[in-house]
C-alpha cells in the first residue's frame, strides 16, 4: 500500500456528462500528480501541485481541470466526455517537488 | 511528439538470472531519471532514481545506469525473482519541479522459473 488513496476505484458514465475524481497523498506530501494511462498512449503526465499551487503541466485537454486543497487533496475534474476519455487515471504524491513519487491503485474511468 | 523509450518490448529471463531493462530518452536537458514498477491491476511503484549528475545508483538489488552521451538508462535487476515480473518504465524531467514528466512505454519483464 503506497498511502495514496484514489475514490472511486471504477467509474462508468456516459458521453458529455462529467466527473470528479477524488485524491488523497500520503500523509504529509505536498506534491500531488495525475496522470492518464490508456493501452494506446500509455502513461500520459496531466498535471502536477504543489502545495496548492500549479506547478507543471503536460497533456492535459481544456476539457480537464483540476485542483488541490489546503488539505493537500486533489480533484481531477473530467468535462464533456469522449469514449477516447476512458483510462485508467493515477494519482501519485511524493514529499517535495523534486522527488519520485508514490502512485494510488487508479479510478479506472469508462465512458460509454 | 515527445516520448522516452522505445515501443513495448518484451523481455523473458530466467529466475537466478541478471535483467536489463533498457531505455532512450529524446531530450538531452532532461537531468532527473526515475524507474517504476507496476504489476497487473496495480499503480506504478516507484523503484529508484538518479539524477544526471551520477551515471550510476544501486538499491536493494537494482542498479540504474545513466549513460548522458548517448541518452541511455538502463535498470539492471540482480537474481530476478518470479515477483519481479511486471511491466518496467523509465520517466524524465527537466532540472526544476516545473518540468513535466515524461514517461517511457514501458518494458514486460516476464521471469521464468
Amino acid at each position: 500500500d503506497s498511502g495514496v488513496t484514489q475514490t472511486p476505484k471504477h467509474l462508468i458514465t456516459a458521453t458529455g456528462q462529467r466527473v470528479t475524481l477524488r485524491c488523497s497523498p500520503r500523509s504529509g506530501d505536498l506534491s500531488v500528480y495525475w496522470y492518464q494511462q490508456s493501452l494506446d498512449q500509455g502513461l500520459q503526465f496531466l498535471i502536477h501541485y504543489y502545495n496548492g499551487e500549479e506547478r507543471a503541466k503536460g497533456n492535459i485537454l481544456e476539457r480537464f481541470s483540476a485542483q488541490q486543497f489546503p488539505d493537500l487533496h486533489s480533484e481531477l475534474n473530467l468535462s464533456s466526455l469522449e469514449l477516447g476519455d476512458s483510462a485508467l487515471y493515477f494519482c501519485a504524491s511524493s514529499a517535495r517537488a523534486s522527488d519520485g513519487a508514490f502512485f494510488g491503485q487508479g479510478t479506472r474511468l469508462t465512458v460509454v | 511528439g515527445e516520448s522516452v523509450g522505445l515501443h513495448l518490448p518484451t523481455l523473458s529471463v530466467q529466475e537466478g538470472d541478471n535483467s536489463i531493462i533498457n531505455c532512450a530518452y529524446s531530450n538531452s536537458a532532461s537531468d532527473y531519471f526515475i524507474w517504476y514498477k507496476q504489476e497487473s491491476g496495480k499503480g506504478p511503484q516507484f523503484i529508484i532514481d538518479i539524477r544526471s549528475n551520477m551515471d550510476k545508483r544501486q538499491g536493494q538489488r537494482v542498479t540504474v545506469l545513466l549513460n548522458k552521451t548517448v541518452k541511455h538508462l538502463s535498470l539492471q535487476i540482480a537474481a530476478t525473482q518470479p515477483g519481479d515480473s511486471a511491466v518496467y518504465f523509465c520517466a524524465e524531467r527537466g532540472k526544476t519541479s516545473y518540468d513535466k514528466v515524461i514517461f517511457g512505454p514501458g518494458t514486460s519483464l516476464s521471469v521464468i522459473p
